[in-house]
This record gives C-alpha cells, sequence and structure tokens, in this order.
C-alpha cells in the first residue's frame, strides 16, 4: 500500500493570506486527488491532478482558489488562496493504487487549516 | 441525485458485542463498495472492499455485505473493542478519469465501551 505524507499537519492563518499543502508518496502513482473535510461533513473531492496535465476540478471548486501543482508521480501540492474562514478544514491528499484488479484508495494523515 | 446515507447518530456498544453500521445509497449502481476507518485528526484508512456481485466479504474481526437489491450494505464488527472506536465511513465507486473513484458518505461514529 502507499504510504502519504503530508506538510503541514495544523496551520492557523489570516484571512486573505495563502497556504500551499505539500503531498509526498512512497511511491509513483499516476492519479493523485485533493480532498476537503469539513467538521462533520463527508470527503468532497476538491480536485484530481495527474502528472503532465491540467488538475480537472470538481462543481463549486476553481483553480484560482485551489491551484495545484504535480510536478512528478511522487509529489503533489495545493494551495489555499485567499483564505476566508470558510476555508477552515481538513485537507487531505490521496492517491489510487491498484491492488489485483481493483483500485484502492490511501489518503495521507490531513492539513488542518483555521482560519481566523 | 445521487445520495449515500449512513446513520448521523453515534453507535454505542458494549465491549465484546457485536457493532453493525449501515450504508445505504440511492440512484447509484456501483460496480463496488469500500468501507474506511478514520480517526479523529486523521485520513480515512482502507478496510474492505465488496463488489456488486459478492454478498459477502470477511476479514478478521470484520465483515461486510452488500445487497444490490435493498441497496444497501452492513459493516460488522464481531467481539468489538474499546479500540475500535472511530467513525467509519462507506464509499461508493464513480467512474472518474478511466479509474474508479470513491464518493464518501458522512460516516458513523462506533464506540465501544469497557
Amino acid at each position: 500500500s502507499a504510504v502519504i505524507s503530508q506538510k503541514p499537519s495544523r496551520d492557523i492563518c489570516q484571512r486573505g493570506t495563502s497556504l500551499t499543502i505539500q503531498c509526498q508518496v512512497d511511491s509513483q502513482v499516476t492519479m493523485m486527488f485533493w480532498y476537503r473535510q469539513q467538521p462533520g461533513q463527508s470527503l468532497t473531492l476538491i480536485a484530481t491532478a495527474n502528472q503532465g496535465s491540467e488538475a480537472t476540478y470538481e462543481s463549486g471548486f476553481v483553480i484560482d482558489k485551489f491551484p495545484i501543482s504535480r510536478p512528478n508521480l511522487t509529489f503533489s501540492t495545493l494551495t489555499v488562496s485567499n483564505m476566508s474562514p470558510e476555508d477552515s478544514s481538513i485537507y487531505l491528499c490521496s492517491v489510487l493504487d491498484r491492488v489485483g484488479v481493483t483500485d484502492t484508495q490511501y489518503f495521507g494523515p490531513g492539513t488542518r487549516l483555521t482560519v481566523l | 441525485s445521487q445520495k449515500i446515507e449512513q446513520n448521523s447518530e453515534a453507535l454505542n456498544i458494549q465491549e465484546g458485542k457485536t457493532a453493525t453500521l449501515t450504508c445505504n445509497y440511492t440512484n447509484y449502481s456501483p460496480a463496488y463498495l469500500q468501507w474506511y476507518r478514520q480517526d479523529p485528526g486523521r485520513g480515512p484508512v482502507f478496510l474492505l472492499l465488496i463488489r456488486e456481485n459478492e454478498k459477502e466479504k470477511r476479514k478478521e474481526r470484520l465483515k461486510v455485505t452488500f445487497d444490490t437489491t435493498l441497496k444497501q450494505s452492513l459493516f460488522h464488527i464481531t467481539a468489538s473493542q474499546p479500540a475500535d472506536s472511530a467513525t467509519y465511513l462507506c464509499a461508493l465507486d464513480s467512474f472518474l478519469g478511466g479509474s474508479y473513484i470513491p464518493t464518501f458518505g458522512r460516516g458513523t461514529s462506533l464506540i465501544v465501551h469497557p
């Protein structure tokens, strides 16, 4: 199974600033994902990041607000731009790993963001 | 619209009993269904996957059933322990970009009392 690390694990930020979250995987993976999980809510997919192409954003999420980089097969970053208190959430990086003929999803530990 | 329902109320049980969690869905025809465990402040951890043509899957003290007629999956933990206390998420696949990407329910919190 893939082992995923994220930096930072948590941060407290001021309104209007930006934060870049890093995701590192211990193996090469094609598909990486960024999720948001607000308190008491389910995981919400922000975007899919494939190496060598533009990220694909889900409804309600835009590149200007959540720019993503995917420079290689083991690393990705998500930036939360011009933050507001509504952006306070846990942000999770995830990858798909094929086990046999089935894709299984693995998650990083998450980044807990608080915006004041 | 597609919907995944998990009981939002926490399930409280005594140690040693069997915990049963429910996942219901509407407007899906999933190829498979997954269960994850999530501890506070941590990312979800994959537990079990069951395919649409499988009725039941077991792994140690865990058992999952999948009824595509009822559109329901049951997740059982036998001989439960306080260490099993966590939130358990159900996820159904959505086909995206050539792979199946899970869409998650909100999860049900399980509390096992010593």
